[in-house]
């Protein structure tokens, strides 16, 4: 089993409308999360940070499930900008899940 | 700032070649990772520097990869020699500490 795993999609939702998506993690000894975006040939870019707390960024919502050893990442109200794929990343190891790409149509 | 720069930008070589990719990161930063991206296996952790000392070099794949860092604001992936199966997208990112926080464009690779 992968350290870090994502449905790799893709999410197909028209404007508007909340998705989220899940990354399980496979080592209770992760502490760390976080979510990234990558547009098509272009860098990842770090997205926000993952709290068991909640972490909430405008119309971003990250979460933290430890007893089922998953984070998530909500959007709300999604826009055409926000076509990209999102990977989860955990600092046990320094690694990216595979991703998850969304695309947002008309 | 001009953020992290990474060169080149593409690189076409044939197999046996000897590659050597360059990093810049953002001034200040004092950790540096390495990453190759794939569509079969995604993003990968080469090495990871700290003040400039290879912390976690677990992910780099064979003799063939070495990475240095000689100072703060440079530091070399040298692939020696190169393979068809490296072929890939070569990331450097810096950040002041884990998670990598910003990414240079990256270097397309293509060995032929």
């Amino acid at each position: 089993r992968k350290e870090v795993e994502q449905d790799p999609g893709p999410f197909n939702v028209p404007e508007g409308a909340t998705v989220a998506f899940n990354c399980t993690y496979s080592n209770s000894a992760s502490q760390s999360f976080f979510w990234y975006r990558q547009d098509c040939r272009k860098e990842p870019k770090l997205l926000m940070s993952v709290y068991s707390s909640g972490n909430e960024d405008g119309r971003f919502t990250a979460q933290l499930n430890r007893a089922s050893q998953y984070i998530s990442l909500l959007i709300r109200d999604s826009k055409l900008s926000d076509s990209a794929t999102y990977l989860c990343y955990s600092s046990y190891k320094l690694i990216f899940g595979s991703g998850t790409r969304l695309l947002v149509r008309p | 700032d001009a953020g992290v720069i990474q060169s080149p930008r593409h690189e076409v070589t044939e197999m046996g070649q000897e590659v050597t990719l360059r990093c810049k990161p953002i001034s200040g930063h004092n950790s540096l990772f390495w990453y190759r991206q794939t569509m079969m296996r995604g993003l990968e952790l080469l090495i990871y520097f700290n003040n400039n000392v290879p912390i976690d070099d677990s992910g780099m794949p064979e003799d063939r990869f070495s990475a240095k860092m000689p100072n703060a604001s440079f530091s070399t992936l040298k692939i020696q020699p190169s393979e068809p199966r490296d072929s890939a997208v070569y990331f450097c990112a810096s950040s002041f500490a884990d998670p990598p926080q910003y990414f240079g464009p990256g270097t397309r690779l293509t060995v032929t």
